[in-house]
């Protein structure tokens, strides 16, 4: 069936390093995949979205691309801030409006 | 504006109580759904509403019932409460059933069951 892996947390940063997440996922057709945020004691927003393969999403000064040849789509961020602590999460929605989520990965990040 | 909303934000019940959550979305959406977190952040949903029917329904206890009276609310009614309902759950809502829309997901109800 269809399923999104996410690399496992926690991970903790200093201020100003790389962010990777990585996020695989398997699934039949075309879906389209997403990264939500949670910061802490909020719902989920979302932070980027692409649609087709190849396509960069961004926001925020972080970015991801869909790649159909890896089916990945990893999350970087060149510097994270302390306010990026938070957890996230990788998504794939394919038509009948189903959406599968990632286990989530906590990222804290220390000054 | 809160564009969707919850209430009540906390819950603390007692096994075996029946409680509903309530839910609005005021994005002129046309799809709703709710969702289970648990502690460990999993996020598996329950059931999606369109257009107020039934499009999702996952393997869910049949003591959760929700109910779309309009496009704009979704509830969710829980029966004969367990310590196993404690989570938080979220409403979520899109624009349409289509793959492409994201979800907007409200602030979350967070339930204790002692």
């Amino acid at each position: 069936g269809d399923s999104v892996t996410q690399m496992e947390g926690p991970v903790t940063l200093s201020e100003e390093a790389f962010l990777t997440i990585n996020c695989t996922y398997t699934a039949t057709g075309y879906p389209s995949l997403f990264w939500y945020v949670q910061y802490p004691g909020e719902g989920l927003q979302l932070l980027l979205k692409a649609t087709k393969a190849d396509d960069k999403g961004s926001n925020k000064g972080f970015e991801a691309t869909y790649r159909k040849e890896t089916t990945s789509f990893h999350l970087e961020k060149g510097s994270v801030q302390v306010s990026d602590s938070a957890v996230y999460f990788c998504a794939l929605s394919k038509t009948g409006n189903q959406f599968y989520f990632g286990t989530g990965t906590s990222l804290t990040v220390i000054p | 504006d809160t564009a969707v909303s919850q209430t009540p934000k906390y819950l603390v019940t007692q096994m075996g109580n029946d409680k509903s959550i309530k839910c609005e979305q005021n994005l002129g959406h046309d799809t709703m759904y709710w969702y289970k977190q648990d502690s460990k952040k999993f996020l598996k949903i329950m059931f999606s509403y369109n257009n107020k029917e039934l499009i999702i329904n996952e393997t869910v206890p049949n003591r959760f019932s929700p109910k779309s009276p309009d496009k704009a609310h979704l509830n969710l009614h829980i029966n004969s409460l367990e310590l196993g309902d404690s989570a938080v759950y979220f409403c979520a809502s899109s624009q349409g059933a289509g793959q492409r829309y994201e979800q907007y997901f409200g602030p979350g109800t967070r339930l204790t069951v002692t």
